[in-house]
């Protein structure tokens, strides 16, 4: 069955370091897409990045990096440089391709201290 | 600007009442998506519809019924309002199979069952 797991309910990261967020995925299906969005405080969802599974070169958007093991079927997010406003929920999500459904992790709280 | 805008930001509504909670959207969008949010849980897939008239059960349609008569409008509807229904729904839409920045949120509509 398809599934996101985010095992990290929050994480906390001093200002300018990097962070890793973890996500893995379970699905059957061979073609399917991974993202990653941000909630802050405010309820919006931001979309921050995207890999699709046949992409070979791992996804990056500034300062936001995807790293892609498609074996391990982990796709976790790399937050460089971290910033205050970093500070919020983030989720990752999977579609598989021949669905279209689109199914979420149970979210990561980041927390940017100074 | 594209759009997807739920009609009802805070609700407070009665157990036992019928509740309808709407989504339009602007841009021509195969699916749409209802969810709910809970600390803890992330977001869980109530239902999904991949084109008009059709629906798809998500992870825990139990409690929920949709509708969905035309392409732009999708709606949650809660045939009798519970105390455990009290939560953030949020509402998404997306081309079919599209990657990257392809699904929009709406604003989340919080409903109080009392």
């Amino acid at each position: 069955a398809q599934k996101i797991t985010q095992t990290q309910p929050g994480m906390f990261v001093q200002e300018k370091e990097a962070v890793t967020l973890d996500c893995t995925y379970d699905t059957s299906d061979q073609s399917y897409g991974l993202f990653w969005y941000k909630q802050p405080s405010s309820g919006e969802m931001i979309f921050l990045i995207y890999q699709g599974s046949y992409d070979e070169q791992n996804a990056t958007e500034g300062r936001y990096s995807l790293n892609f093991q498609k074996a391990r079927k982990s796709a976790n997010l790399v937050i460089s440089a971290s910033q205050l406003g970093d500070s919020a929920m983030y989720f990752c999500a999977m579609r598989e391709a021949n669905t279209d459904k689109l199914i979420f992790g149970t979210g990561t709280r980041l927390q940017v201290f100074p | 600007d594209v759009k997807v805008t739920q009609s009802s930001r805070y609700l407070v509504k009665r157990t036992g009442e019928k509740v309808f909670l709407e989504c339009v959207q602007d841009m021509d969008h195969e699916n749409m998506f209802w969810y709910r949010q809970d600390p803890g849980l992330g977001l869980r897939l109530i239902y999904f519809s991949y084109d008009v008239k059709m629906k798809e059960k998500g992870d825990i349609p139990e409690g929920y019924s949709v509708s969905r008569e035309k392409k732009e409008r999708f709606s949650l509807i809660l045939e009798s309002a519970s105390t455990n229904q009290t939560s953030m729904y949020l509402c998404a839409s997306s081309t079919r199979s599209g990657g990257g920045n392809t699904i929009y949120f709406g604003e989340g509509s919080w409903l109080t069952v009392v």
